[in-house]
């Protein structure tokens, strides 16, 4: 497609149970990055992906938290036993390698509801 | 740690007044600086960035920032704002050599008629 599309683009879930949410960036982007954005805050990172290089994690929240990327496609990022504090809109966004001299395009994101 | 601060939670203008959004940021280099527009049902989109250079940055529907070492600001201007700016703003930063970004809070604009 045209632009970063994510799936599902709503999704409401009971606590405890496990969510996945999936990217699909534009093609040939080889940079991927998931971000949070709670109401109301700015985004936070969570995980970034560069071709085959080993992901940046640093900004997953818990244990709970994680992501794969296969190759330069898709990525899923899985939430396990979410909580209500896991509610926020998950953003995707991809770029042709890295932000500099690349833009970042965004997803319209994953709005999550934890109940 | 790099922190963005965006001291407006919410501004409104009217139609084809001026408009500036403030950001200032912490970090002892000087980082790469960017600016995001977020509309109603819209994922992110970019405005503008600094790199290097001049200071004053061009970008996209008219806008405009300048990046003030001394002040460790990136302020966003446009002289004269439409009703289709409304919208959230994002600044971000992202350290030298770092491909995460960093955003502030996000500053609301309010078009009034």
């Amino acid at each position: 497609g045209a632009g970063v599309s994510q799936s599902p683009s709503n999704k409401v879930t009971e606590k405890g149970k496990d969510v996945e949410l999936r990217c699909d960036p534009i093609s040939g982007h080889t940079a991927l990055y998931w971000y949070r954005q709670r109401l109301g805050q700015g985004l936070e990172f969570l995980i970034y992906f560069q071709g085959n290089s080993a992901p940046d994690k640093s900004g997953l929240p818990s244990d709970r938290f994680s992501a794969e990327r296969t190759g330069e496609s898709v990525s899923t990022l899985t939430i396990q036993r979410t909580q209500q504090e896991d509610s926020a809109v998950y953003l995707c966004a991809s770029s042709l390698s890295s932000i500099f001299g690349n833009t970042i395009y965004f997803g319209e994101g994953s709005w999550l509801t934890v109940v | 740690a790099q922190s963005v601060t965006q001291p407006d939670i919410h501004i409104t203008v009217s139609e084809g007044a001026s408009l500036e959004l403030r950001c200032n940021y912490s970090y002892g280099a000087t980082p790469y600086l960017f600016w995001y527009v977020q509309s109603p049902g819209q994922g992110l989109q970019l405005l503008l960035k600094y790199f290097s250079g001049d200071t004053l940055v061009q970008g996209i529907k008219g806008f405009e920032a300048e990046f003030k070492r001394s002040q460790s600001s990136f302020n966003l201007r446009k002289p004269s704002v439409h009703w289709s700016d409304a919208a959230e703003y994002f600044c971000a930063v992202a350290k030298q050599g770092a491909q995460k970004l960093v955003f502030g809070q996000g500053t609301r604009l309010t078009i009034n008629p």
